[in-house]
């Protein structure tokens, strides 16, 4: 089993819709959870830290459900700009350095 | 005011060259990384160097040898180099914060390097 799985898609939605993507992670004793972006041919950018309680940073909702062991990302409103591939990160519990990247969900809002 | 850079952006070669890829960071982090990122996306990690120091060296051949000068570069030196090595390597840096037992480990990328090994 991969230590962080996601559904590569593509989701394909229109502008205005709601989208939300899922990902696993195999740890239970992992504690710490990201949501990069990276568009085409670009380097990965973070979108936001996935904490415990959920959280919020404008049409973007975060969630974490420890005992499902599963991230979730929300995007309201979607816009053209957000078409990109989402990239679901765990910390690794080995290393408080190492980043453990999902292979990616790619998102195209179309007009 | 580049945060992290990379060169060359593209790196075009033979096989069984050997070939360096830079990176550097003006953000004052200590630690980086080097990644890579094949083509079916994968982004994986290779190494990392905290302060000079090498503290990940994951399962890579050692035809893949990293240098860090100074905390603020960190080089990637590859030798023989081979098709199955044709990928993007991302340079990457932090500066690791704690709360309680938890670590948050912002990382900042850079661009990006094309290897394409013919």
């Amino acid at each position: 089993r991969k230590e962080v799985e996601q559904d590569p898609g593509p989701f394909n939605v229109p502008e205005g819709a709601t989208v939300a993507f899922n990902c696993t992670y195999s740890n239970s004793a992992s504690q710490s959870f990201f949501w990069y972006r990276q568009d085409c041919r670009k380097e990965p950018k973070l979108l936001m830290s996935v904490y415990s309680s959920g959280n919020e940073d404008g049409r973007f909702t975060a969630q974490l459900n420890r005992a499902s062991q599963y991230i979730s990302l929300l995007i309201r409103d979607s816009k053209l700009s957000d078409s990109a591939t989402y990239l679901c990160v765990v910390n690794s519990v080995d290393s408080s350095y190492k980043l453990i990247f999902g292979s990616g969900t790619r998102l195209l809002v179309r007009p | 005011d580049t945060a992290v850079s990379q060169t060359p952006k593209y790196l075009v070669t033979q096989m069984g060259n050997d070939k360096s890829i830079k990176c550097e960071q003006n953000l004052g982090h200590d630690t980086m990384y080097w990644y890579k990122q094949d083509s079916k996306k994968f982004l994986k990690i290779m190494f990392s160097y905290n302060n000079k120091e090498l503290i990940i060296n994951e399962t890579v051949p050692n035809r893949f040898s990293p240098k860090s000068p100074d905390k603020a570069h960190l080089n990637l030196h590859i030798n023989s180099l081979e098709l199955g090595d044709s990928a993007v390597y991302f340079c990457a840096s932090s500066q690791n914060r704690r709360a309680a037992v938890i670590s948050y480990n912002e990382q900042f990328f850079g661009p990006g390097t094309r290897l394409t090994v013919l």
